[in-house]
This record gives C-alpha cells, sequence and structure tokens, in this order.
C-alpha cells in the first residue's frame, strides 16, 4: 500500500486561480517531498519539507505539513497553463523506501 | 535537465525476452534508485543502490534483478517478460543514502513495451 495519498485525484482550474492539493501518510516521518511529472516525463523535485518545519515557500508555491494530522498540503498561487502536470508527495515508508502516492492530475484551463 | 541519463528511451520485444535498462546518475550522486510507472499501479518503487550496495528493496519481482556498478551506473534487468510488465521505468539519483534525506533527481524513463 502507498503511504501516501494525494487528494483530489484529479483537479481542474482557471489560470490564475490557486490550486491546492494534499496528500495524506500513514506512519511518522523525518521529511516529506513534493514532485511535479509533466506528461511521460521524469518527476522534477518541487519542495522538501522536514517534520520539524510546519511550512516553506518556494516562489509561487506553498507547502505546509501537519505531524499531528499526517498530512501536507501543496498550494500553488496565480496558477499558469505550464503548472498542469501530476503533482505527487513522496515520503519513506518502512525501510528507508520512498514510496509515492498516486498523484494529483492537475489542468490549469486557460 | 536532471543530469540523469536512461538508455534506451524506448524498447519494443516480446513475452518472454530479457531485457536490460541502463541509468547514470547525476555527477557526484552516490545512490540510484529504479521506480516502475503503469497506469494502474502508478509509481512503485523497485531497488535502490548506494555507492554499490543494495540499501533498500521494494516490490521487485524476482525476475527482475538490478545491480549497481564502481562507475555508479545502474543497470535493470527484466527476464522472462510479460505483457504487465509493460510501463514506463524511471531511474533517479540523490546525494544521500536515504531516500527521504535529499531530493531524487530523475531521469527520463525508458518506455517498455511488451507484446
Amino acid at each position: 500500500s502507498q503511504q501516501g495519498e494525494e487528494d483530489p485525484q484529479a483537479l481542474s482550474i482557471q489560470e490564475g486561480e490557486n490550486a491546492t492539493m494534499n496528500c495524506s501518510y500513514k506512519t511518522s516521518i523525518n521529511n516529506l517531498q513534493w514532485y511535479r511529472q509533466n506528461s511521460g516525463r521524469g518527476l522534477v523535485h518541487l519542495i522538501l519539507i522536514r517534520s520539524n518545519e510546519r511550512e516553506k515557500h518556494s516562489g509561487r508555491l506553498r507547502v505546509t505539513l501537519d505531524t499531528s494530522k499526517k498530512s501536507s498540503s501543496l498550494l500553488i498561487t496565480a496558477s499558469r497553463a505550464a503548472d498542469t502536470a501530476s503533482y505527487f508527495c513522496a515520503t519513506i515508508q518502512g525501510a528507508q523506501k520512498l514510496v509515492f502516492g498516486q498523484g494529483t492530475r492537475l489542468t490549469i484551463n486557460p | 535537465d536532471s543530469g540523469v541519463t536512461q538508455t534506451p528511451k524506448h524498447l519494443i520485444t516480446a513475452t518472454g525476452q530479457r531485457v536490460t535498462l541502463r541509468c547514470s546518475p547525476r555527477s557526484g550522486d552516490l545512490s540510484v534508485y529504479w521506480y516502475q510507472q503503469s497506469l494502474d499501479q502508478g509509481l512503485q518503487f523497485l531497488i535502490q543502490y548506494y555507492n554499490g550496495e543494495e540499501r533498500a528493496k521494494g516490490n521487485i519481482l524476482e525476475r527482475f534483478s538490478a545491480q549497481q556498478f564502481p562507475d555508479l551506473h545502474s543497470e535493470l534487468n527484466l527476464s522472462s517478460l510479460e505483457l504487465g510488465d509493460s510501463a514506463l521505468y524511471f531511474c533517479a539519483s540523490s546525494v544521500a543514502s536515504t531516500g527521504g534525506n535529499s531530493p531524487l533527481h530523475f531521469g527520463n524513463g525508458t518506455r517498455l513495451t511488451v507484446t
């Protein structure tokens, strides 16, 4: 089973709007990572947030982490067509296996 | 460009055959990871090597094997191929020995089609 589960599975918004994706995980973590994947391409690392951090920013991206709820969210502000992609969270499961959730497919409509 | 090179980009082969996928990690990275991505199974962790040693193992079938060589490149061998093995196979590399402690850099994958 997957350690991280993204929600929603798919999200479609208008360009300029904000997009929020959520990730829930099952066991305690040291870090959580978010990645983006354009169709058929390799994943690209976005942000790594450590368990002692509650919020982290990178450009138009904001990641929050709530270890008490075992959840994280990724907010993309002022979305652009180029943000159309799948977004994955990744955490360590068991003995050092970095596993990814099923992802959220984000579509930005012009 | 992630700096991770995977070859070949595409591979079409028949059931029962054996193939080898190759990965050159980003310069300076000691860890190599292999993932399988299919439509119905998502991104599945297969195996990780760190500086030539197996570090973590995921849902890798017995028909699959991998190794990391002294020059740090890695190969994933898939044998007795079945239709269900058709997928995108990604290699990723990182500096850290533990996957969660540093970003992974992904190659663009090898698309395997088994007919």
